[in-house]
């Protein structure tokens, strides 16, 4: 139990297109989703909180104009990268949590790797 | 702001050995601290989950310890193996917030 998806894993795209990840949550409802981005041989920064039916709250130095995030359903959560630029080349990852369990383990997705031309 | 430090930032043993990775956070009013592995290019592989009211959980080879008072937690891999050759994460979820912060990471490799 407790698999979350995302897709694509893998995306390649020109500068300047907006590129959309899937985050899904298959077999367990999830009130709080999670967006994280980690560069190459680095760790995972959080990016944003994302919560069902209310707007996301981002991390300080988050553009989130940029990095849009949907959640309007319990088993997804959509991150839109808008305008995308190579800087924006990285690997996406979401985690969700079980509903009516904050301290519960987070489950994460495969994650997406972006690679902006 | 909570921080994770990991030490060492990378570990090259043989085969057999028995190891130990740390961990340290600055903020000791957690929820829970998770021990993770990561291939290279991959997602998240969960290994353990430790609450803040527990000193230990076990796995198989693996012995997670917290001692949250002192902001430290240890992954004990016993009998080291090759395919034990990866990056360990280690996370906590802080009591204000359910995100994760996360620690640089050891990269292990384990030789045959």
């Amino acid at each position: 139990g407790a698999v979350v998806s995302q897709h694509p894993s893998r995306v390649i795209c020109k500068s300047g297109t907006s590129v959309k990840i899937e985050c899904r949550s298959l077999d367990f409802q999830a009130t709080t989703m999670f967006w994280y981005r980690q560069f190459p041989k680095q760790s995972l920064m959080l990016m944003a909180t994302s919560n069902e039916g209310s707007k996301a709250t981002y991390e300080q130095g988050v553009e989130k104009d940029k990095f849009l995030i949907n959640h309007a359903s319990l088993t997804l959560s959509t991150l839109t990268v808008t305008s995308a630029h190579p800087e924006d080349s990285s690997f996406y990852i979401c985690s969700a949590t079980l509903r009516g369990r904050p301290g519960s383990a987070q489950y994460f997705g495969p994650g997406t790797r972006l690679l902006v031309l | 702001k909570q921080e994770v430090t990991q030490i060492p930032a990378a570990l090259s043993v043989p085969e057999g050995e028995n190891l130990v990775l740390n961990c340290s956070f600055t903020d000791s009013a957690i929820y829970n601290l998770q021990w993770f592995r990561q291939d290279p290019g991959k997602g998240l592989t969960s290994l353990l989950l430790i609450q803040s009211s527990q000193r230990e959980q076990t796995s198989g080879r693996l012995n997670a310890s917290l001692d949250k008072s002192s902001g430290r937690s240890t992954l004990y891999i016993a009998a080291s193996q090759p395919g034990d050759s990866a990056t360990y994460l280690c996370a906590v979820m802080d009591t204000g917030r359910r995100a994760l912060t996360f620690g640089s990471g050891t990269r292990l490799q384990v030789q045959p």
